[in-house]
């Protein structure tokens, strides 16, 4: 079946410039994550849904970042005022329920702020 | 969250098998041991996890020590597909809702 799935692959913004991040979970699965990874590192949480709600949005860096899911699906990172420490790329994940449930992860948004 | 450590890089070669440590000395009764690995420019990918005994499945075999302070994961005969950041995740049952990783293991695998 289909995995998860992220759009775009590559983002190349400039600093100062909005950018959205979209995340197509696996169908069913009620527990979306969003991690960002910068280069040599593990990913770095940000941000878990659980169906509409975000349950722990501790990870989000500043009120610049901000993530939405309405209808319990579709996900979409948004990041205001870019700036080039933000440049990374972007991991979702999906699991049927949460943890200790097994995370599926996307692809990731390479994201590049000039 | 309990810590886990592991050595920065390993390598191999194809076909031999591959054992990764991962240390977790202050690991408690209800944490789960979670491996991922991520191959190049992909996300990560659930390999294995158990909690108290040894487990194999398709991809590896995760051998846990009596006291549970440290693994290791196996696999079998490796292949250049198994070049990857291997990384052990302790998971809390269910009071954990993020993994958190850490630097993981680097695995090269030489033809």
């Amino acid at each position: 079946g289909a995995g998860v799935s992220q759009t775009p692959s590559n983002k190349v913004t400039e600093k100062g410039k909005y950018v959205e991040l979209r995340c197509d979970p696996i169908s069913g699965h009620t527990a979306l994550y969003w991690y960002r990874q910068s280069l040599g590192q593990g990913p770095e949480f940000l941000i878990y849904f659980q169906g509409t709600g975000a349950a722990d949005d501790s990870g989000l860096p500043n009120d610049r970042f901000f993530a939405v899911r309405p209808e319990g699906s579709v996900s979409t990172l948004k990041i205001q005022r870019t700036e080039r420490g933000d440049s990374a790329v972007y991991l979702c994940a999906s699991s049927i329920r949460g943890l200790p449930d097994t995370q599926y992860f996307g692809p990731g948004t390479r994201l590049t702020v000039l | 969250d309990a810590k886990t450590t592991q050595p920065n890089s390993m390598e191999s070669n194809e076909e031999e098998p591959v054992h990764l440590p991962c240390n977790h000395s202050t690991i408690s009764g209800t944490d789960y041991i979670h491996w991922y690995r991520q191959l190049p420019s992909q996300g990560p990918e659930y390999v294995i996890h158990g909690l108290t005994s040894n487990v194999n499945n398709r991809m590896a075999s995760l051998a846990i020590a009596e006291d549970r302070k440290s693994s290791t994961l196996i696999l079998h005969r490796a292949t250049l597909r198994d070049a990857a950041v291997y990384y052990c995740i302790l998971i809390r049952g269910y009071n954990t809702d993020k993994l958190i990783f850490g630097t993981g293991t680097r695995l090269q695998v030489f033809p």
